[in-house]
């Protein structure tokens, strides 16, 4: 089983809908993070969480909620989609201990937005 | 304003050929430097870089940090077909944890 799952792989949703992608992980991290790429531009953060209690916007939260509702997940929400939010998401955990600074992936989301 | 800017944008090579990827970045708290490759689907860990000078190596890929000039740099000798991946870098903050990605260098290896 993959130590990082996303959910929906692919979704297709219409303009103003609310679409949710859930992330859940088994690496007991308690960093987490969502992003999404775009050709050309790599991978944006656009939320990031240390804990439970502690959400962080990254660099482009606009449009965008999320909820950690427990250490071993965190979700994305668009409230009201729009076309230029179909990208593939990626969540991701860190723990910046003994093993040091490194990311671990799920295999990615993608989102289209008609 | 934290950046991390990575060249060139897109590469294609010949297999056999040696390739030097860029990764330039302005950052707070700098902590660590991390490399990725990413095919068709998440990406992959291949580096972690907190040292200056130290070269990391693993098979025919290697990678070293320079502190001071704020650049570090990803070769690939002998490249192969499947070495056709983007390949993005991302710096580490201390302060705050964010992992800021560049734009990726996308690779193409042809037979």
């Amino acid at each position: 089983d993959a130590d990082v799952t996303q959910t929906p792989r692919n979704r297709i949703t219409k303009t103003g809908k609310r679409i949710m992608l859930e992330c859940s992980q088994t690496k007991g991290h308690d960093r987490m993070y969502w992003y999404r790429q775009d050709p050309g531009l790599g991978l944006r953060l656009i939320y990031y969480s240390f804990d439970v209690k502690d959400i962080n916007k990254g660099e482009i939260s606009d449009g965008y909620s999320v909820s950690r509702q427990a250490q071993a997940k965190f979700s994305l929400s668009l409230e009201s989609a729009i076309p230029n939010q179909t990208a593939l998401y990626f969540c991701a955990t860190s723990d910046p201990g003994l093993s040091g600074n490194t990311i671990y992936f799920g295999e990615g989301s993608w989102l289209t937005v008609v | 304003e934290d950046k991390v800017v990575q060249s060139p944008l897109s590469l294609v090579v010949h297999e056999g050929d040696t390739v030097t990827l860029n990764c330039s970045y302005e950052v707070t708290n700098f902590r660590s430097l991390l490399w990725y490759k990413q095919e068709k689907k998440a990406p992959t860990f291949l580096f972690m870089l907190t040292s200056s000078g130290i070269e990391k190596k693993s098979g025919r890929l290697s990678s070293i940090l320079d502190k001071k000039e704020l650049f570090s740099i990803l070769n690939i000798t002998a490249t192969q077909t499947g070495d056709s991946a983007i390949y993005l870098c991302a710096p580490y903050y201390n302060q705050g944890g964010k992992l800021i990605f560049g734009q990726g260098t996308e690779l193409s290896v042809k037979p």
